[in-house]
Parts: structure tokens; C-alpha cells; sequence
């Protein structure tokens, strides 16, 4: 059965930058979309973008590009996001999601990660 | 961006009883939408896509409807194990999300 395991909750200074993991597992990672996507606390939901492990190739939400990186590993199936020149605001949790056979749906969702965001 | 205006904000009902949650595209999307269900303390999951297909193993009281810029969810014959926060997500566009629905029981 497919499963994305997402690295633990992280406690990180202003300023800081975070990178987390994704790992797929029960389908061949090569072939859906990654997401991600981010809730803050209470609150509703934010696409931040999306990579396509095959290629590479990645798409952002406008409001993400330049705080979020996107990258994956082939080799151990896994998809990470680093956020970057962290601020209280990008205290949240973060799932990864993959996609079904269209694009932008999210038929599988990770466990989430916390991310807090103090000094 | 597409913005999504989902409605009401928050309902309570009985068990038994049919619920509906609204959903309203700033423009129309051409039934890319997809309702998820969030539970406390869990993920959100996938229960419609398409505007009315069902996920797999969703049960069938749930369903969607719609067209355009004006979709809904229907919960049918409300259970207890349905209450949680309800998301309606367009994707015919870059990804966005409505503001959510809390569901409780009365």
C-alpha cells in the first residue's frame, strides 16, 4: 500500500533554514507528482508546490518561490523541502502528498511535520 | 489565483441527518475540485475528486455535485465518525484551497 513517512518535528531559530523528508513507498516513486502543502495552526490549507521525481521538474505557488526548495532522491525514493530564512510565520505543519493520475490531486498525504519556528 | 469561498465556516448536526458544505470558485474550474476530510490530529483525506467521483473506500453517503463555479458536498444519514474538518480544494489551476468547514454534532 502506498505510505509517504515524513522525517520528524523540528524546533529552529529565526533566520534558519529546515529540510525535511518524504519517503514513498508501494508505488513506484518515479511516476506521480510530489506536494506539498502547508496548515498553519487552526487554519486552512496552502499548496506550496510540487516536483515530479522523474525529471525533476518542479512548480511553485507564487508566495513559496524563494522560501521553499524542492528535491528528491531516486535512489531511496524520498522527497524533500528545505524552507529557507525561516520566520514565526513558517511555524506550521507541512504534509507531502502524492498525486493520483491527474495532476494536483492528493490521493495520499503524509503524516505531517511540525515545524516551530523560535529562539 | 483562483480563490475558493467555502461555506459555512462551521455546522452542527444531528446524528442521522443530511449536511451539506458549499464551495464557490472565483471563477469557473471545470469540475476540478476535490473535497478532503481532516479529522483532529490527522492528515486530511481524500473522499471526492472531479467534483463527483469517490475516492476509494469512501463510504457512499458521502457525495459531491456541481458545475462551474458552484460545487457542494453531501453527507448523508450523518455518522459520529464523521466529524472533522471538511476542505474543498480546486485543481484546475495551481492548487487552492477553501477555508474549511468544522463539522460537530448536535
Amino acid at each position: 500500500q502506498v505510505k509517504l513517512l515524513q522525517s520528524g518535528a523540528a524546533l529552529v531559530k529565526p533566520g534558519a533554514s529546515v529540510k525535511m523528508s518524504c519517503k514513498a513507498s508501494g508505488y513506484t516513486f518515479t511516476d506521480y507528482w510530489v506536494s506539498w502543502v502547508k496548515q498553519s495552526h487552526g487554519k486552512s490549507l496552502e499548496w506550496i508546490g510540487e516536483i515530479y521525481p522523474n525529471s525533476g521538474a518542479t512548480n511553485f505557488n507564487e508566495k513559496f518561490k524563494g522560501k521553499a526548495t524542492l528535491t528528491v532522491d531516486k535512489s531511496t525514493s524520498t522527497a524533500y523541502m528545505e524552507l529557507s530564512r525561516l520566520t514565526s510565520e513558517d511555524s506550521a505543519i507541512y504534509y507531502c502528498t502524492r498525486s493520483g493520475a491527474t495532476e494536483g490531486i492528493a490521493h495520499y498525504w503524509g503524516q505531517g511535520v511540525m515545524v516551530t519556528v523560535s529562539s | 489565483d483562483i480563490q475558493m469561498t467555502q461555506s459555512p465556516a462551521s455546522l452542527s448536526a444531528s446524528l442521522g441527518e443530511t449536511v451539506t458544505i458549499e464551495c464557490r470558485a472565483s471563477e469557473d474550474i471545470y469540475n476540478g475540485l476535490a473535497w478532503y476530510q481532516q479529522k483532529p490530529g490527522k492528515s486530511p483525506q481524500l473522499l471526492i475528486y472531479n467534483a463527483n467521483s469517490l475516492h476509494t473506500g469512501v463510504p457512499s453517503r458521502f457525495s459531491g455535485s456541481g458545475s462551474g463555479t458552484q460545487y457542494s458536498l453531501k453527507i448523508n444519514s450523518l455518522q459520529s465518525e464523521d466529524v472533522a474538518s471538511y476542505f474543498c480544494q480546486q485543481y484546475y489551476d495551481y492548487p487552492t484551497f477553501g477555508g474549511g468547514t468544522k463539522l460537530e454534532l448536535k
